[in-house]
């Protein structure tokens, strides 16, 4: 299996732009995670979805900030518009819940950079 | 609030010498725990997991032991070597909860 794929692995943009960033979770996982690192709040939980359904958003900073899952093996986060604190790296994991093990695979991550 | 805390941001230790880091949570009850490993341009790796109802796990040179008492996980390399270098976080989960809460990490030197 690739792992989890995240694209683009680097995004650049000037505030106000729309930002979409894109994730393909491991085939058979049934969660999928959005996360955000910087250097000062280390890793947040975003939102999470189980069965491609949305469980748990209360990590989305504020409405500007959304996401979707259309189908099992594809998701994104989309901020609009962007900001300059919105400057981070985005990683996407994704598990699946067996025998009670909730390993998560994450992706190499998105560093998105917005002046 | 809730809070988990790594003990250090940085910790520099000696090849061959035994690396342990702690992962302290407060208001918290998880049901496990677990560490993983992030190099530096690349998502986190999962290492190990810990459940409340066990004291201790071993796997090769890691061993991470789990007091809900003293509300702290610590983790522990053997034998340390250069390549054991990365940032190492620790998460808490909870029963019935697929989602984790991570520490700041920890980011571990070891040197030859």
């Amino acid at each position: 299996d690739a792992g989890v794929i995240q694209s683009p692995r680097h995004e650049v943009t000037e505030m106000g732009q729309e930002v979409t960033l894109r994730c393909k979770p491991i085939s058979g996982h049934d969660y999928l995670f959005w996360y955000r690192q910087t250097m000062m709040r280390g890793l947040e939980l975003l939102i999470y979805f189980n069965n491609n359904v949305p469980i748990d958003d209360s990590g989305m900073p504020e409405d500007r900030f959304s996401a979707k899952m259309p189908n099992a093996s594809f998701s994104t986060l989309k901020i609009q518009p962007s900001e300059p604190r919105d400057s981070a790296v985005y990683f996407c994991a994704s598990s699946h819940r067996l025998a009670g093990l909730y390993e998560q695979y994450f992706g190499p991550g998105t560093r998105l950079t917005v002046t | 609030s809730q809070k988990i805390e790594q003990n250090s941001e940085a910790l520099n230790i000696q090849e061959g010498k035994t690396a342990t880091l702690t992962c302290n949570y407060t208001n918290y009850s998880p049901a496990y725990l677990q560490w993983y490993r992030q190099d530096p341009g690349r998502g986190p790796v999962f290492l190990l997991l810990i459940r409340e109802n066990e004291k201790e796990k071993r796997k090769e040179r890691l061993k991470v032991t789990f007091d809900t008492t003293l509300k702290q996980s610590l983790f522990h390399i053997t034998a340390s070597q250069p390549a054991d270098s990365a940032t190492y976080l620790c998460a808490l989960g909870q029963t019935g909860a697929n989602n984790l809460f991570f520490g700041t990490g920890t980011r571990l030197t070891v040197i030859p």
